[in-house]
């Protein structure tokens, strides 16, 4: 039984540039939750989807945009990407109506 | 305001020795509670839990937790550690089923070095 996948592992770019951080949940879960781990950090609440929708989102400027798909899948957008943005972006998933999450390896995002 | 407070940004102990990571929380209501842990370069994974019931939590890897209201606090432990405890601790809270909201408070962590 596959856990969460995320894709890219690693990715650098430019000040500026936009990038899109993929996310397939595990099995049997219908809800994305994506966060923030700055160094030595711990992760901060990006957002969460369910049903195809954002169903809550923490402290984040509009330049950080989601989506998710029919089959739950979710992609994390960032536009006008900022030095203060290289960080691991963790997605979470689980199931409505349970607690707790079940999280991805990461992707690592460099800006420079 | 929420937050979860995990005073000990590092500790170091001796393999077979036992270990206490702390954690206190700030919540409206008495959130769901998790201890997590992270490997360098790796996501997060759940040690243990507490939703409600028995307020001793037994986890894996021979973790357990003890959840006190009183002191709102849900410390982390282990009786000996191994070597391969070496690694990032986090304390998180959740929102209760129903309670309308989805975000969890992660803690800072606590990094653990184990002396051979």
């Amino acid at each position: 039984d596959a856990g969460v996948t995320q894709s890219p592992t690693h990715l650098i770019k430019t000040r500026g540039q936009q990038v899109t951080l993929r996310c397939s949940p595990k099995s049997g879960h219908d809800t994305v939750s994506w966060y923030q781990q700055a160094l030595g950090q711990g992760p901060q609440f990006i957002f969460q989807y369910y049903e195809e929708e954002e169903r809550q989102r923490g402290n984040f400027p509009d330049r950080f945009s989601g989506h998710q798909f029919p089959n739950y899948s979710s992609e994390l957008n960032v536009n006008a990407l900022l030095l203060g943005d290289s960080a691991l972006y963790l997605c979470a998933s689980s199931l409505a109506g349970e607690g707790g999450y079940t999280f991805g390896s990461g992707t690592r995002l460099t800006v420079v | 305001a929420q937050s979860v407070t995990q005073p000990d940004i590092h500790i170091t102990v001796s393999e077979g020795a036992s270990l206490e990571l702390r954690c206190n929380y700030s919540y409206g209501a008495t959130p769901y509670l998790f201890w997590y842990v992270q490997s360098p370069g790796q996501g997060l994974q759940l040690l243990l839990k507490y939703f409600s019931g028995d307020t001793l939590v037994q986890g894996i890897k021979g973790f357990e937790a003890e959840f006190k209201r009183s002191q709102s606090s849900f410390n982390l432990r282990k009786p000996s550690v191994h070597w391969s405890d070496a690694a990032e601790y986090f304390c998180a809270v959740g929102p209760p089923l129903a309670s309308g909201t989805y975000k969890y408070i992660f803690g800072t962590g606590t990094r653990l070095k184990v002396l051979a």
